[in-house]
């Protein structure tokens, strides 16, 4: 079974520029979730997706970032304008369910710096 | 605020000993409870996990004990193998996911 699929795996670039990720989750899985995990810290949830619907987006900064998901697979999370605070890994997961102790798959992540 | 706490950053533990990975939670919204395991340049994997309706769950050399009243969580490796180097993130869910800090666990030859 392929598991979550994550490109690119790094990404440099200078503030103020613009930045796409992309994620292809595991077959058949209705959640998607985008994380930020920046060094030395825990992955933080940005963004969640039930099929293509929004459940929680509350950590999300609007301002700069988005994330669709059409269709309910694929996945991008976007970041315009990059700022120096955005450097970490974005990780994206996803589940075949919703809520009560789902177990997460995860995939290899996007490391972002931004110089 | 930190929901899910994991005051150790490190571990080192020798070969074939026990390991115990501790993780403190504020919320009594949770109603499960994750542990996950990071090597480097991979995403986390799923390793165990227990509702919050028991106090122990076990899987081969990991067993997760829960105590509800002190919101208190831990894993145990037993023994530990040279492969279980790598950062233990404990998570708590109440719908939605909360990830601790992590903890460096370090497997002494």
């Amino acid at each position: 079974e392929a598991g979550v699929a994550q490109s690119p795996r790094y990404k440099i670039i200078e503030k103020r520029q613009s930045v796409a990720f992309w994620c292809n989750p595991i077959s058949g899985h209705a959640t998607l979730y985008w994380y930020q995990q920046i060094l030395g810290q825990g992955p933080k949830l940005l963004i969640q997706f039930q099929n293509n619907g929004v459940v929680d987006d509350s950590q999300l900064p609007k301002d700069r970032f988005s994330a669709e998901r059409l269709k309910g697979v694929d996945s991008t999370l976007k970041i315009q304008p990059a700022k120096l605070e955005d450097s970490a890994v974005y990780l994206c997961a996803s589940s075949g369910g919703y809520g009560f102790g789902e177990k997460l798959f995860f995939g290899s992540g996007t490391q972002l710096s931004v110089l | 605020d930190q929901q899910v706490k994991q005051n150790s950053p490190s571990l080192s533990v020798q070969e074939g000993r026990i390991s115990i990975l501790n993780c403190d939670y504020t919320n009594s919204m949770f109603d499960y409870f994750l542990w996950y395991k990071k090597y480097p340049a991979e995403g986390p994997t799923f390793l165990i996990s227990i509702s919050s309706i028991k106090d122990k769950n076990e899987d081969g050399r990991f067993t997760v004990f829960l105590n509800k009243s002190a919101k208190h969580l831990s894993l145990h490796i037993v023994p530990s193998q040279p492969g279980d180097s790598a950062v233990y993130f404990c998570a708590a869910s109440a719908g939605k996911i909360i990830f601790g800090k992590g903890t460096r666990l370090h497997i002494l030859p």
